[in-house]
């Protein structure tokens, strides 16, 4: 496609529940992100793919949260044992090059609104 | 702690005005800016970007400033049309690349006809 895809765009789960996110970047494009945008914040970063590598997952908010690129391309963002607190619009980005800005553009999805009951 | 902060969560104007988005950062390494502008259910998308080493960057009717003394940087756009009714979000990264950015929490701009 010729943009960010992101699945699904709305997810609603029970507290305890397991999600996956996923996330198509632009064809080619070498990075990827994930960020996390909670209600009225910016924002925050989660993790960082250079093709299938995970060179950053600091922002990751606990061990439930799991992501993967394994062919450097497609990646999904999991999430174990859901909590209300990880209610969120999660967010893909991608970018041409290796790192985001200034080298590269960082292209977003439309983001998967998560709501958890 | 907030490193970005964007401390008007909204901001209405006139149509034809100019429009002022202001956005303050407390790292000292933070050495590139950008400003992204997101409508409702979409992603953010790319607007304009300043480096450290400049303290202006302009394209067509939007003109970012940066005041690094101040550690403050504005938006503006001029003149404000009503497509520009939008969540405009600062955002700021340190030496690029992978470590992501650091964004603030948005102001909301309302462009009055």
């Amino acid at each position: 496609g010729a943009g960010v895809s992101q699945s699904p765009r709305y997810k609603v789960a029970k507290r305890g529940q397991d999600v996956a996110l996923r996330c198509d970047p632009i064809s080619g494009h070498v990075s990827l992100f994930w960020y996390q945008q909670a209600l009225g914040q910016g924002p925050e970063f989660l993790t960082y793919f250079q093709n299938e590598a995970q060179l950053d997952k600091s922002g990751l908010p606990s061990d439930r949260f799991f992501a993967e690129r394994p062919e450097g391309s497609v990646s999904t963002l999991k999430i174990q044992r859901t909590q209300q607190e990880d209610s969120a619009v999660y967010l893909c980005a991608s970018s041409l090059i290796a790192g985001g800005p200034p080298g590269g553009e960082l292209f977003f999805g439309e983001g998967s609104r998560l709501t958890v009951l | 702690d907030q490193q970005v902060k964007q401390n008007s969560p909204s901001l209405s104007v006139q149509e034809g005005r100019i429009s002022i988005l202001n956005c303050d950062y407390t790292n000292s390494m933070f050495d590139y800016f950008l400003w992204y502008k997101k409508y409702p259910a979409e992603g953010p998308t790319f607007l304009i970007s300043i480096s450290s080493i400049k303290d202006k960057n302009e394209d067509g009717r939007f003109t970012v400033f940066l005041n690094k003394s101040a550690k403050h940087l504005s938006l503006h756009i001029v003149p404000s049309q009503p497509g520009d009714s939008a969540v405009y979000f600062c955002a700021a990264t340190a030496g690029g690349g992978a470590d992501g950015l650091t964004f603030g929490k948005g102001t909301h701009l309302i462009i009055q006809p």
